[in-house]
């Protein structure tokens, strides 16, 4: 019983073309982020929203857009994708925003741009 | 500007040996410390924290020490198991934002039997 689920796991596809990655989880977080892991594999936030509210956008092309139709789903859709888009994304939760609490990641998706 | 750095990028040990994974930060707003496991295939999972007002955390066979001065961290894992074989990342955060942790690029542990 997966608690942060995200599909599709592995993607390829064409430069120019418009894709989605969808995230639910059934933790019953109030926060849910989209984390991106470069080739240098550093994990780095992009989104984060709360109850639906977008509360952080990092520095992310405007290509990138999240969609929260409830609190249980955060999904990822990215516009005109680019070679340096290729990356694994993960969806992740969390309780609360504040207090120290710790993430729960989604399995990640494999993102390969040709 | 790379706030959290995991300067080895593998570590080989032997089953039933400890293993230390350390971590350094740039940033003295962190107040909050974290370590994540990912087997391959699948996404970080939390291992162990400690926030600033202590220098040291045990749980099991897992305890992180916090130097604070030394913007330091390592994470210890005695006795090391082959089941331990993972990448491990250190993550570092404000206590009242820990959702947007700051991640090293992480380490590969290996275990061997």
């Amino acid at each position: 019983d997966t608690a942060v689920s995200q599909t599709p796991k592995y993607l390829v596809t064409q430069m120019g073309n418009d894709k989605s990655i969808k995230c639910e989880q059934n933790l019953g977080h109030d926060t849910m982020y989209w984390y991106k892991q470069d080739s240098k594999k550093f994990l780095k936030i992009m989104f984060s929203y709360n109850n639906k509210e977008l509360i952080i956008n990092e520095t992310v092309p405007n290509r990138f857009s999240p969609k929260s139709p409830d609190k249980a789903h955060l999904n990822l859709h990215i516009n005109s994708l680019e070679l340096g888009d290729s990356a694994v994304y993960f969806c992740a939760s969390s309780p609360l925003r504040v207090a120290g609490n710790t993430i729960y990641f989604g399995e990640g998706s494999w993102l390969t741009v040709v | 500007d790379q706030q959290v750095k995991q300067n080895s990028p593998s570590l080989s040990v032997q089953e039933g040996r400890i293993s230390i994974l350390n971590c350094d930060y740039t940033n003295s707003m962190f107040d909050y410390f974290l370590w994540y496991k990912k087997y391959p295939a699948e996404g970080p999972t939390f291992l162990i924290s400690i926030s600033s007002i202590k220098d040291k955390n045990e749980d099991g066979r897992f305890t992180v020490f916090l130097n604070k001065s030394a913007k330091h961290l390592s994470l210890h894992i005695v006795p090391s198991q082959p089941g331990d074989s993972a990448v491990y990342f250190c993550a570092a955060s404000v206590w009242r934002d820990a959702g947007k942790s700051t991640f090293g690029d992480g380490t590969t542990l290996t275990v061997k039997p």
